[in-house]
């Protein structure tokens, strides 16, 4: 079965450090990838998305994500973190076998010092 | 509306009573998904539905959950006398097929 790995279980970083979040998957064929944040009392809100082509993706607010396929990883990157950033940080993935079901990591806490 | 609406966003059952978890997707979203979402952890797969075709429900805990979306619109979960370790954060999300998924508030269900 497929499943996703986020090591990070609570990071804690001063604003303007730089953030990388691990986020391995463990599938052999294609699928799509995710990272979802949470803010506290808000929903799940897509942060960036990989579907094909440049595995080096960019999202909102500054963050981007590395997709590499021989690692079977996706891990999330930002260069100056901001107290605005703390959140629950959800790493996501699609199988294409699995009828399109979604499957996440358990989550990573970031909690921003100001 | 423009988002997905979850209804009741709180709900307190006393243990062994149903409850009944509402969710209205994205209007034209196929793909519906329930998730069941503990403290502190990541959003756990429940059930999925392509229209009104439940094609996955291999992450339903047990027979006592129950979702059905006749129409291929309105999603329903219902828990059968609830237990204490029914108490979660249910989330209903929905998309195109093998898209990103757009999620709703969730409902917490309490169980007392």
């Amino acid at each position: 079965a497929q499943s996703v790995s986020q090591h990070n279980h609570h990071v804690i970083l001063s604003e303007a450090a730089s953030l990388e979040l691990g986020c391995n998957y463990s599938y052999g064929g294609t699928v799509n990838l995710f990272w979802y944040v949470q803010y506290p009392g808000q929903h799940l809100q897509l942060l960036l998305k990989y579907f094909s082509g440049d595995p080096l993706v960019k999202g909102i607010k500054g963050f981007e994500a590395e997709f590499i396929k021989s690692k079977f990883s996706f891990n999330l990157r930002k260069p100056s973190v901001q107290w605005s950033d703390t959140a629950e940080y959800f790493c996501a993935v699609i199988a294409y076998s699995s009828a399109s079901k979604i499957i996440f990591g358990s989550g990573t806490r970031l909690s921003i010092r100001p | 509306g423009a988002g997905v609406s979850q209804s009741p966003r709180y709900k307190v059952a006393k243990r062994g009573q149903d409850v009944a978890l509402r969710c209205d997707p994205i209007s034209g979203h196929v793909s519906l998904f329930w998730y069941q979402q503990a403290l502190g952890q990541g959003p756990e797969f429940l059930t999925y539905f392509q229209n009104e075709a439940q094609l996955d429900k291999s992450g339903l805990p047990s027979d006592r959950f129950f979702a059905e979306r006749p129409e291929g619109s309105v999603s329903t979960l219902k828990i059968q006398r609830t237990q204490q370790e029914d108490s979660a954060v249910y989330l209903c999300a929905s998309s195109f097929p093998a898209e990103e998924a757009f999620f709703g508030q969730g409902t917490r269900l309490t169980v007392v």
